[in-house]
């Protein structure tokens, strides 16, 4: 099972970019890199999710190197509401051991 | 129309006692995950069901927890005497789709259990 390593907290400001990187250097071929945020008091909701290169959406953009050993979650713009933790998966959905959450990045941001 | 809708949303058991949690999730959704996440920690993965059937229940800590979803749809976690280290957010996910690409999972609000 790929295994990841995130920053355990970061600190921003609002208005500021911020950028969440994860490592997974035992990644396997058929597995999807896939970002997740988490509220006090509510259930991980998605983000984004990508294989190669860059994905971009409303919410973020993910940036994966060509050896696909990191990932880089990018939150443009930051507010307060942002505040969350974030939370890297890699792996594909249903396989055996499934998606392992692990620990998160605790972001918060400041006014 | 919602989302994935848990029940209860909280629950306090004695020490001993057996609960369930309930899990509603989308219409239509093939996978039903369930987590369970201790304070402070990420969620852990308990057990996966593809449809009716239970295909992976590695992350199920003991013979006290099971799991069913006999119609496909809604499912239900239950845990026979409860012990303290039970208590934790149980977090029920559902996704649209069971393949090689990830469906994104949709999570309910889950049920906080509180074992005294």
């Amino acid at each position: 099972l790929a295994k990841t390593t995130q920053p355990i907290s970061m600190d921003s400001y609002e208005g500021q970019e911020v950028n969440i990187t994860c490592s997974h250097n035992n990644i396997a071929t058929n597995d999807y890199i896939t970002w997740y945020q988490q509220f006090p008091s509510q259930g991980p909701r998605f983000i984004i999710q990508g294989y190669k290169t860059k994905v971009t959406n409303e919410v973020a953009s993910l940036f994966i190197p060509a050896d696909r050993k990191s990932s880089t979650l990018s939150l443009p713009r930051v507010s307060l509401s942002d505040t969350a933790v974030y939370y890297c998966l890699v792996g594909v959905q249903g396989s055996q051991g499934n998606l392992i959450f692990g620990k998160g990045t605790k972001l918060s941001v400041k006014p | 129309g919602a989302g994935v809708s848990q029940s209860p949303r909280y629950k306090v058991a004695k020490r001993g006692q057996d609960v369930a949690l309930r899990c509603d999730p989308i219409s239509g959704h093939v996978s039903l995950f369930w987590y369970q996440q201790a304070l402070g920690q990420g969620p852990e993965f308990l057990t996966y069901f593809q449809n009716e059937a239970q295909l992976d229940k590695s992350g199920l800590p003991s013979d006290r927890f099971f799991a069913e979803r006999p119609e496909g749809s809604v499912s239900t976690l239950k845990i026979q005497r409860t012990q303290q280290e039970d208590s934790a957010v149980y977090l029920c996910a559902s996704s649209l789709v069971s393949s090689r690409v990830n469906s994104p999972l949709h999570f309910g609000n889950g049920t906080r259990l509180t074992v005294t």
